[in-house]
């Protein structure tokens, strides 16, 4: 089945830095990758997707990328900011399947 | 539009002592359905999913269940919690026939003691 690998565990960067978190998942048929960002005490929230037709997708300071070859995508935030602090998830869909399969998270701390 | 609802929020129990969670769905027909847990500091596991009323996949042995009486309804029980089952409880759902996007409910943080 379906297994997604994250890293890092966690990430530290100043205000303004940029950020990169990368997913690699092993079951080439996946075709959604969904990243959801997780603030202390409440509920997972999805912030961006991608779609296996799709390189690259961008909405402002957040973007992810699609490497179908590599079987890997990646998470960019731009120009953080302290309240971009939080839990990062990836999870990946196979084909077909009814369920997420998630990575294991990324703590991303922003110091301003 | 779609909205999801779990009560309780905050829950204590005593070790061996019987649980009940629900999970409601307002927006939407015939959604997938989806119970997980967090420990804390920890990730997202994944106990049970439903794609329709009394269709209930089992991801993980343990001393939960789950059920969907109604088509927008999910509930997750217990008739002894142990010390191992404080954690996050997260309802989720997704139309998946029309999209693949997965939205989590507010949660039920449960402590047992």
């Amino acid at each position: 089945g379906e297994n997604v690998e994250q890293h890092p565990s966690t990430l530290s960067v100043q205000e303004g830095d940029s950020a990169v978190i990368k997913c690699t998942y092993s079951d080439s048929a996946s075709n959604y990758f969904p990243w959801y960002k997780q603030e202390l005490g409440k509920r997972p929230q999805l912030i961006i997707d991608i779609r296996s037709n799709v390189g690259e997708k961008k909405d402002q300071r957040i973007a992810v990328t699609l490497n179908k070859t590599a079987k890997h995508f990646s998470l960019h935030i731009t120009e953080t900011q302290p309240e971009d602090s939080a839990v990062y998830f990836c999870a990946a869909l196979p084909r077909g399947a009814d369920k997420l399969i998630f990575g294991t998270g990324t703590r991303l701390q922003v110091f301003p | 539009s779609q909205t999801i609802h779990q009560w309780p929020a905050t829950l204590v129990q005593p070790v061996g002592s019987p649980l009940s969670l629900e999970c409601t769905v307002e927006g939407t027909s015939n959604p997938n359905l989806y119970w997980y847990r967090q420990a804390a500091g920890r990730g997202l596991q994944l106990l049970f999913y439903s794609v329709g009323i009394g269709q209930i996949s089992s991801e993980v042995p343990q001393n939960l269940s789950a059920s969907r009486p109604q088509d927008r309804q999910f509930i997750l029980s217990s008739k002894k919690l142990l010390l191992s089952d404080s954690g996050f409880y997260l309802c989720a759902w997704s139309p998946l026939r029309d999209s693949d996007e997965q939205f989590f409910g507010p949660g039920t943080r449960l402590t047992v003691l």
